[in-house]
């Protein structure tokens, strides 16, 4: 079956600092890929998205690329702050609109 | 707009006891999905509901967990007799149709069952 395996955490960064956060998956067809993050006592909040190979998502600065040649959708954003500091959930959801597979989650901590 | 609204937001209980959550999802969301979140891992789909149909309920535990959406609108997930497993955040999602790209999730229900 689909399944969603991310960088295991927790990762810790200094205000400012390049973050990655990697993700790859396996599927059959071409599904959608996600990125959610999960802020202290909230729901999961979509942050980025793609639907195609070569699809670029991006919002509040992070961004991830479709690459269905490596199956992968790595989160990546230039320049973090301490606000950044969350869970980030990677996910998919299959061709056919079926089931959302979630990764385990990364906890991001971003210190002043 | 108002987001998805789910109460309790906390609950403790003793083993074998009966727990119910409770979900509004957004305004005009036909589709309706419940979650269960353990500690440290993502959310894993419970069931789905179209309007007020369930449409895909497999990774419901039957024996234990039940679910309903009258409807079409709010809804509720039921555990009885619950056990010290079903500790976890139940989380409720909504969408405006089946497919739709974004899924709008509540806070979550953290259940701790001693």
């Amino acid at each position: 079956g689909d399944s969603v395996t991310q960088m295991e955490g927790p990762v810790t960064l200094s205000e400012e600092a390049f973050l990655t956060i990697n993700c790859t998956y396996t599927a059959t067809g071409y599904p959608s890929l996600f990125w959610y993050v999960q802020y202290p006592g909230e729901g999961l909040q979509l942050l980025l998205k793609a639907t195609k190979a070569d699809d670029k998502g991006s919002n509040k600065g992070f961004e991830a690329t479709y690459r269905k040649e490596t199956t992968s959708f790595h989160l990546e954003k230039g320049s973090v702050q301490v606000s950044d500091s969350a869970v980030y959930f990677c996910a998919l959801r299959p061709a056919n609109a079926g089931k959302s597979t979630f990764g385990d989650g990364t906890t991001l901590t971003v210190k002043p | 707009e108002a987001g998805v609204v789910q109460s309790p937001r906390y609950k403790i209980i003793e083993k074998k006891q009966p727990v119910a959550f409770w979900c509004n999802p957004i305004s005009g969301h036909n589709t309706l999905y419940w979650y269960r979140q353990n500690l440290g891992q993502g959310p894993e789909l419970l069931i789905r509901y179209e309007n007020e149909e369930a449409v895909d309920d497999s990774q419901l535990p039957k024996d234990r967990f039940s679910a309903e959406r009258l409807k079409g609108v709010d809804s509720t997930l039921k555990i009885q007799p619950a056990e010290l497993g079903d500790s976890a955040v139940y989380l409720c999602a909504s969408s405006l149709v089946r497919g739709a790209e974004t899924q709008y999730f509540g806070p979550g229900t953290r259940l701790l069952v001693l």
